[in-house]
């Protein structure tokens, strides 16, 4: 019963740096988000995806790229890491249709701890 | 104006006391309002979930919607260390993704 699963749980990384922030789920959810969240900002939407094939921005995409190419995994790619991008980063799923009245219940991953350096 | 309000805290309250909890919001196509816990280093965690207006308990936990004031309250009765987390509200219209949360209020239960 993994549910959402995120790795790596921390990175360092230096200023140009790019790397990918990794994202499963095993509930063959449709919907998958990433989000950062920063103190007194919240959890603010970077990308999301409503299936294979069919990714869209969020309210702060810039410098931050997403594919997906199977329902389970949506990996996060930093093309060149900013100081700016340091964050704690979770990725969310849920199924695209409600069923029993949970229409859009997300669940979320235990995070990824950004220092950009 | 941002689309959901949430008074940060921190809010320290004494073991067994009542902890009420809230969210402010202006976008009236909101259906779905859910409230996730979240323990320091760990992700969100569903708590509760409701459609439209209305109240719904769960153990210690009542949420409640009054979509005409367009304002959410989450209160915990019995509150325990154990409940000691950031609150967050989110919220998100019919057929639509995109949550929107509020910022987060900090709890701390002393015991």
């Amino acid at each position: 019963n993994a549910g959402v699963t995120q790795t790596p749980k921390f990175q360092v990384l230096k200023t140009g740096q790019s790397m990918t922030l990794q994202c499963a789920q095993d509930m063959n959810h449709e919907y998958m988000s990433w989000y950062r969240q920063d103190p007194g900002m919240g959890l603010r939407l970077i990308h999301y995806s409503v299936g294979a094939g069919i990714t869209d921005q969020g309210e702060v995409p810039n410098g931050y790229n997403v594919s997906r190419s199977t329902t389970e995994d949506f990996p996060l790619r930093l093309l060149s890491a900013a100081p700016s991008q340091t964050s704690v980063y979770f990725c969310a799923s849920s199924y695209r249709y409600g069923t029993s009245g949970t229409q859009n219940i997300q669940y979320f991953g235990a995070g990824t701890r950004l220092s950009v350096l | 104006q941002k689309e959901v309000e949430q008074d940060p805290g921190p809010l320290s309250v004494p073991e067994g006391a009542i902890v009420s909890l809230n969210c402010t919001y202006s976008n009236s196509a909101f259906q779905y309002f859910m409230w996730y816990r979240q323990y320091s280093r760990k992700g969100p965690e569903l708590l509760m979930y409701t459609y439209s207006s209305g109240n719904k308990e769960d153990g210690r936990f009542t949420a409640q919607v009054d979509k005409s004031s367009k304002y959410i309250s989450l209160f915990i009765r019995d509150s325990q260390p154990s409940d000691s987390a950031t609150y967050l509200c989110a919220m998100v219209g019919s057929g639509t993704y995109k949550y929107i949360f509020g910022t987060g209020t900090r709890l701390k239960v002393l015991a």
